[in-house]
């Protein structure tokens, strides 16, 4: 069966364009996170979703992050006038339900110039 | 955010030794996962632990829920090469249910 998959696998932007990376959850995973890590650190919360709504966006660093599951599968992180702080790997990551544990994807590696 | 400590940061050790981590919080968690992550991939789940006390193994691997439900550790028995990564502690709390919280990774480097 398919894992989680992620893409672009690497995406390379200059300072200020906007980016979009996609999740495709494993099949029948009613839930969907985002996280980012950096370099020599764990991965750190942006958002999850149950379904189709985020059920929790606190990890969202500012108002230039969002997120969107419309049909309650695929989900896009998008970042909007992108900084180089951004500079991380996206991972994604889906459960059966939010009581169950997290498969990840392999990850975006976005890189800001 | 939740502080998950992990330690120790790094370890080297020789082929067919045992290896012990483990993973302390300030916070109470209902739930305590084990992740691998290798070089340019995510991180791949070896063990689940739902029940404080709870003892779980996966092969080579041992992980154990502590009791006071702020820690958990990990043990790997007779390492070999491919056991290199990083490993990290997940704790997720008992009213939430959605984020899990990670640890800042131990790096295992086998010596063959």
């Amino acid at each position: 069966g398919a894992g989680v998959s992620q893409t672009p696998s690497n995406k390379v932007t200059e300072k200020g364009k906007y980016v979009e990376l996609r999740c495709d959850p494993i099949s029948g995973h009613t839930a969907l996170y985002w996280y980012r890590q950096s370099l020599g650190q764990g991965p750190e919360f942006l958002i999850y979703f149950q379904g189709t709504g985020a059920a929790d966006d606190s990890g969202l660093p500012n108002d230039r992050f969002f997120a969107v599951r419309p049909e309650g599968s695929v989900s896009t992180l998008k970042i909007q006038r992108t900084e180089r702080g951004d500079s991380a790997v996206y991972l994604c990551a889906s459960s059966l339900t939010s009581l169950n544990e997290q498969f990840f994807g392999p990850g975006t590696r976005l890189t800001v110039l | 955010g939740q502080q998950l400590n992990q330690s120790p940061q790094s370890m080297f050790i020789q082929e067919g030794e045992d290896v012990s981590m483990n993973c302390t919080s300030s916070s109470i968690f209902n739930t305590w996962l084990w992740y691998k992550q290798d070089p340019g991939e995510g991180p791949v789940l070896l063990i689940a632990l739902y029940k404080a006390g709870e003892l779980t193994s996966n092969g080579r691997l041992t992980a154990q829920f502590g009791i006071t439900r702020k820690d958990s550790f990990l043990n790997i028995s007779a390492s070999i090469p491919s056991d290199v990564g990083i490993y990290f502690c997940a704790g997720q709390f008992s009213n939430t249910g959605n984020q899990f919280y990670f640890g800042t990774g131990t790096s295992l480097t086998v010596i063959p």
